[in-house]
């Protein structure tokens, strides 16, 4: 079960936009519209910000949005604030497993 | 108010076992997917296995065959029994809740997480 590939950081200023990619195959992000987007303070348990690709939970900012794009799901904030520094996990489903993980993405807000 | 609180982490020698729990509040774990995910110190989230609300299981292939997740519908309390314990398997260990309406591979709830120790 390999990880999804998200870079290791972005970085933007405070009113910018950035995007996050996750990178998979055609057995999980390629195959199922089943990812969904996390974000993680230190310290402090993860919270979904995103499932089903695009689809925001109750609560979360519409300054977060997702995307997919063949074997590549993509997460973008606009209109960044401080509080959104944070790691960001992308996850989704599998053909041979029930879910599986990107490797993290720290975003730093310049 | 939902609310997930994990306890049952600690130190443990190579080879032992560990009984994590999960008491979930404010609404019945039963009538919806829960799922345990770890993560190592200064590393990401590794999806560990879940349970569906008709009892189904599954495992990621790092503990298939030593871990085995269940449940108390009447103390509404998730449990991951881990045995044959080695160091790779330390970690904070949170569990999370799956509802059906964020879709089925997406949790919306997390607890605070167990920090489980596997060393001699």
């Amino acid at each position: 079960q390999s990880a999804l590939t998200q870079p290791a950081s972005v970085s933007g200023s405070p009113g910018q936009s950035i995007t996050i990619s996750c990178t998979g195959t055609s057995s999980d992000i390629g195959d199922y519209n089943y990812v969904s987007w996390y974000q993680q303070h230190p310290g402090k348990a993860p919270k979904l910000m995103i499932y089903d690709v695009n689809n925001r939970p109750s609560g979360v900012s519409n300054r977060f949005s997702g995307s997919k794009s063949g074997n590549t799901a993509s997460l973008t904030i606009s209109g960044l604030q401080a509080e959104d520094e944070a790691d960001y996990y992308c996850s989704a489903h599998t053909t041979t497993t029930t879910l599986v993980f990107g490797g993290g993405t720290k975003l730093t807000v310049l | 108010e939902v609310q997930l609180v994990e306890s049952g982490g600690g130190l443990i020698q190579p080879g032992g076992s560990l009984r994590l729990s999960c008491a979930a509040s404010g609404f019945t774990a039963s009538t919806n997917y829960m799922t345990w995910v770890r993560q190592a110190p200064g590393k990401g989230l590794e999806w560990v296995s879940v349970i569906y609300s008709g009892g189904s299981t599954d495992y990621a292939d790092s503990v298939k065959g030593r871990f085995t997740v269940s449940r108390d519908n009447a103390k509404n309390t998730l449990y991951l029994q881990m045995n044959s314990l080695r160091a790779e398997d330390t970690a904070v260990y949170y569990c999370a809740r799956g509802e059906y309406s964020y879709g089925y591979y997406s949790f919306d709830s997390w607890g605070q997480g167990t920090l489980v120790t596997v060393s001699s």
